[in-house]
């Protein structure tokens, strides 16, 4: 089975700094990797996704993840952080196998921009 | 409606209690996911509707948690004898269809906060 691990809890970061969060996975075989982001009293929405191809994935809101298979990364990056992307934000990963595959979350990494 | 739906958004009920968390999800979307979050935890796979029926259950933590989709539409979570454990937000989600994978992204509704006294 899969899992997924996000070693960042809770980051704090001043407006314009830029951001990196740690995502790693363990499975044996080729995956699907998600970003999914939660702003205070919202719901879970995606942010970026990758499926196979380019392995730097762009998603909304300037924010993209670079999937680098031999150290089972998929890292969420931003150049300079605002305030509205403080938000927990989840890494997830499912098998990239026929049929429906299931999707693990991380524990979520709490980020907090400073006006 | 325009996005999937959950109702109620709080339930607090008392320990032994029977409960009922209803899911209407996206016009369309076929798959239907419910998920289990615990404070300072991501969200827990539970159950996995393809249409009308289970096709992934083993999310499932016991035989007190059931859900049902009759019309391949409309979900309802039911869970017996209540434990102060069972306490959690409740996720749903639907996606189009679990294939091809362009597809499968689910998208999450606001959950229902269950309190188990």
């Amino acid at each position: 089975a899969q899992s997924v691990s996000q070693h960042n809890h809770h980051v704090i970061l001043s407006e314009a700094a830029s951001l990196e969060l740690g995502c790693n996975y363990s499975y044996g075989g080729t995956v699907n990797l998600f970003w999914y982001v939660q702003y205070p009293g919202q719901h879970l929405q995606l942010l970026l996704k990758y499926f196979s191809g380019d392995p730097l994935v762009k998603g909304i809101k300037g924010f993209e993840a670079e999937f680098i298979k031999s150290k089972f990364s998929f890292n969420l990056r931003k150049p300079s952080v605002q305030w509205s992307d403080t938000a927990e934000y989840f890494c997830a990963v499912s098998p990239n196998s026929g049929g429906y595959q299931k999707v693990t979350f991380g524990t979520g990494t709490k980020l907090q921009v400073i006006p | 409606g325009a996005g999937v739906s959950q109702t109620p958004s709080n339930k607090v009920t008392e320990k032994g209690k029977y409960v009922e968390l209803r899911c209407d999800p996206i016009s369309g979307h076929t798959a239907l996911y419910w998920y289990r979050q615990s404070l300072g935890q991501g969200p827990e796979f539970l159950i996995y509707f393809q249409g009308t029926g289970a096709a992934d259950d083993s999310g499932l933590p016991n035989d007190r948690f059931f859900a049902v989709r009759p019309e391949g539409s409309v979900s309802t979570l039911k869970i017996q004898r209540t434990e102060r454990g069972d306490s959690a937000v409740y996720l749903c989600a639907s996606s189009l269809s679990p294939l091809p994978k362009a597809k499968n992204i689910q998208y999450f509704g606001a959950g229902t906060r269950l309190s188990v006294l």
